[in-house]
């Protein structure tokens, strides 16, 4: 079974530029996460999608990031314009319903390793 | 609102040794409670979780946690730790059975021959 794919692996960019990550998560799951991991500290939610909405993005700094799913399955995030405190690790998963109380998993790509100058 | 916090940044253990990584959680709700594990350079991968069926749940590799209400702890366990259990190591809540998670700081896990 394919996994949760995310690209690019890593990225280097000057503070005020922008950038984007993409996720393509397993086949058939309709919820999908964005995290942000700063070094040091636990993964943070940044926005739950189900399907191609968005269920939360509460954590989600919206002068400057943006993310979209069209047609529910693919994902991106972006940052406009980055800021230093931006340098983490962008973590996608994906999850069938987004359910704990069965035995679906959580499922976690590889992640994006962003470096902010 | 849930969090949970993790004792101690670093843990040293020696292979062979028992492995004792501490997770203590703050739930207005009753919680469900995971354990995952980050090896470098990959995705964190799903230990265990609890989710109200037994107090004493086992995952993969041999790692094993204790819900105690009491206390509000979720400590991560395993009897005899392997070169290949040093990771980073993240204790997680949700509520209401969603798998919206709230991770703690993580934990790393050294084991020295």
């Amino acid at each position: 079974e394919a996994g949760v794919a995310q690209s690019p692996r890593y990225k280097i960019i000057e503070k005020r530029q922008s950038v984007a990550f993409w996720c393509n998560p397993i086949s058939g799951h309709a919820t999908l996460y964005w995290y942000q991991q700063i070094l040091g500290q636990g993964p943070k939610l940044l926005i739950q999608f189900q399907n191609n909405g968005v269920v939360d993005d509460s954590q989600l700094p919206k002068d400057r990031f943006s993310a979209e799913r069209l047609k529910g399955v693919d994902s991106t995030l972006k940052i406009q314009p980055a800021k230093l405190e931006d340098s983490a690790v962008y973590l996608c998963a994906s999850s069938l319903e987004g359910r704990a109380d069965t035995n679906e998993k959580l499922f976690f790509g590889s992640g994006t390793q962003l470096s902010v100058l | 609102a849930q969090s949970v916090t993790q004792l101690g940044s670093h843990v040293s253990v020696s292979e062979g040794a028992l492995v004792l990584l501490r997770c203590n959680y703050s739930s207005s709700v009753p919680p469900y409670l995971f354990w995952y594990v980050q090896y470098p350079n990959q995705g964190l991968q799903l230990l265990l979780k609890y989710t109200s069926a037994a107090t004493l749940v086992k995952g993969i590799n041999g790692f094993e946690a204790e819900f105690k209400k009491s206390e509000t702890s979720f400590h991560l366990t395993k009897p005899s730790a392997h070169m290949s259990d040093a990771a980073e190591y993240f204790c997680a809540v949700s509520a209401r059975g969603f798998q919206k998670l709230v991770f703690g700081t993580g934990t790393r896990l050294l084991v020295s021959p």
